[in-house]
């Protein structure tokens, strides 16, 4: 069964730094894309980057890049996504999912069940 | 950037009868390789998204036949034949032909 489990929820004070994982299961893990998506209280879906742990190429949205780094761990099958100083605007729910891109499709097919950031003072 | 467009942002249906979901793109999904990466998926309330449809039309695995993608080019659409109680939730369309990949802001599916 493919599975991508997230790690827990984290509550930070703003400047600190963090850390959050995924690690994949049930599949080759270097033969897959894996993405995180942010989804902000009450907002939809925003892109943040992928990542192909068979050689860590990655991708970042341009709204994105430079506000989180996005790694891979081919090891232990886990992605991370990591920031080195927070912002009460990083309060989000953050899901990782597993894209397939093959014979003619790309889709986040497998995802996470999310990991909640709250970001506070 | 590709930008999704939904329409509605919300929809309120009858247990029973049909749904439709527009998604259109600011410029054509069709890829250098010849094919469209656009898929739709479901949030239920409290839960991550699931997908639903892949490369416009193809149902994802355990999807119920009740639902079904169709469109080309720029201009896409989700349907639900028969909604049922289970399919309240937020719709996505999301383009994966273009990087940064995007997607539309969300159609609310509630029961009226």
């Amino acid at each position: 069964e493919v599975q991508q489990v997230q790690s827990g929820a984290e509550v930070k004070k703003p400047g600190e730094s963090l850390k959050i994982s995924c690690k994949g299961s049930g599949y080759t893990f270097t033969s897959y894309w894996i993405g995180w998506v942010r989804q902000m209280p009450g907002r939809g879906l925003e892109w943040m980057g992928i990542i192909y742990p068979g050689d860590s190429d990655t991708r970042y949205s341009p709204s994105f890049q430079g506000q989180v780094t996005i790694s891979a761990d081919k090891s232990i099958s886990t992605a991370y996504l990591q920031w080195s100083s927070l912002k009460a605007s990083d309060t989000a729910m953050y899901y990782c999912a597993r894209l397939t891109c093959r014979d003619g499709t790309c889709a986040f097919d497998y995802w996470g069940q999310g990991t909640l950031v709250t970001v506070s003072s | 950037d590709i930008v999704m467009t939904q329409s509605p942002l919300s929809s309120p249906v009858t247990l029973g009868q049909p749904a439709s979901i527009s998604c259109r793109s600011s410029q054509s999904l069709v890829h250098s390789d010849g094919n469209t990466y656009l898929s739709w998926l479901q949030q239920r309330p409290g839960q991550p998204p699931r997908l639903l449809i892949y490369k416009i039309s193809n149902r994802f695995s355990g999807v119920p036949d009740r639902f079904s993608g169709s469109g080309a080019g720029t201009d896409f659409t989700l349907k639900i034949s028969r909604v049922e109680a289970e399919d309240v939730g937020v719709y996505y369309c999301m383009q994966a032909t273009q990087f940064p990949y995007t997607f539309g802001q969300g159609t609310k599916l509630e029961i009226k």
